[in-house]
C-alpha cells in the first residue's frame, strides 16, 4: 500500500539524548515535511524539502536537523533532546506544485523527561 | 503576516447540520485544504478549493470566497464517527500549506 512510513511510533527519550525519527515514503512524491502538533497549537512546520538534495527551515526549526539524501527518505534528528521537545511529530509528503494537498505519516510521540 | 483562525470547538447533535469556519490571510493563494483528524491519528485529506463557489462531496461541502478570504466547511447528517477535529490549510505561493488550530467538533446523541 502506497503512502508513508514513520518509525518508531513512539519513544520515551532521557533529555540531552540524541534521537532520529525516520520517515519514508514510495509515492515518489517531490516535497517532504516534518511538522510537530501540541495541544492547541495545531500543526507546526519544522523543516521541508522541497526536492531530494535540497532543505529548509519551517516555522519552530531550532534544536531539529533534517537531510534529504534520497527522494524517499527524510530523516529528522533531534541533537540533544529537550523537554520542550515532547509532542507528536508527523511526516508528510505532496508531489510539490500541485494541487493533491499532503499525504501524512501515522506520527511518532515522543515524551523527552 | 500569515494568519489563518477557525474555532477553537463546536458541539452539534447526531443526524444535525453544522458549519465550521476559516477565515485566512496569506501571502499567495494556491487554494484552500479541510483536513479531518480524528484523536490519536494522522490528518487525512476532505476537501479542496480553488475557485469560488461551494464543492458539494457526499454528507460534506465546502465553500470559498475568495474576496473575503473564508471557506466553511458544512458538515450533513451527522453522525457519531464525525466527532474530530477539522483542519483549515491554505496553499501558499510557493505550495506550502498553512495551517490553522483546527476545530474540535464534539457530537452527542
Amino acid at each position: 500500500i502506497a503512502g508513508i512510513t514513520q518509525a518508531p511510533t513512539s519513544q520515551i527519550l532521557a533529555a540531552g539524548r540524541r534521537m532520529t525519527l525516520r520517515c519514508t515514503q514510495d509515492m515518489r512524491h517531490n516535497a517532504m515535511y516534518w511538522y510537530r502538533q501540541d495541544l492547541g497549537l495545531g500543526l507546526r512546520l519544522i523543516h521541508y524539502s522541497n526536492t531530494a538534495g535540497t532543505t529548509g527551515k519551517g516555522e519552530v526549526p531550532d534544536g531539529y536537523s533534517v537531510s534529504r539524501a534520497n527522494t524517499d527518505d527524510f530523516p529528522l534528528t533531534l541533537a540533544s533532546a529537550v523537554p520542550s521537545q515532547t509532542s507528536v511529530y508527523f511526516c508528510a509528503s505532496s508531489p510539490g506544485d500541485s494541487i493533491e494537498g499532503y499525504t501524512f505519516g501515522s506520527g511518532t510521540r515522543l515524551t523527552v523527561v | 503576516g500569515q494568519n489563518i483562525d477557525q474555532p477553537t470547538e463546536m458541539t452539534a447533535t447526531e443526524g444535525a447540520i453544522v458549519q465550521i469556519n476559516c477565515t485566512y490571510q496569506t501571502s499567495g493563494f494556491n487554494g484552500l485544504f479541510w483536513y479531518q483528524q480524528h484523536a490519536g491519528e494522522a490528518p487525512t485529506f476532505l476537501s479542496y478549493n480553488v475557485l469560488d463557489g461551494l464543492e458539494e462531496k457526499g454528507r460534506f461541502s465546502s465553500f470559498l470566497s475568495r474576496s473575503k478570504g473564508y471557506s466553511y466547511l458544512l458538515l450533513k447528517e451527522l453522525q457519531m464517527k464525525d466527532s474530530a477535529s477539522y483542519l483549515c490549510a491554505v496553499s501558499d505561493s510557493n505550495y506550502q500549506l498553512i495551517w490553522g488550530a483546527g476545530t474540535k467538533l464534539i457530537i452527542k446523541p
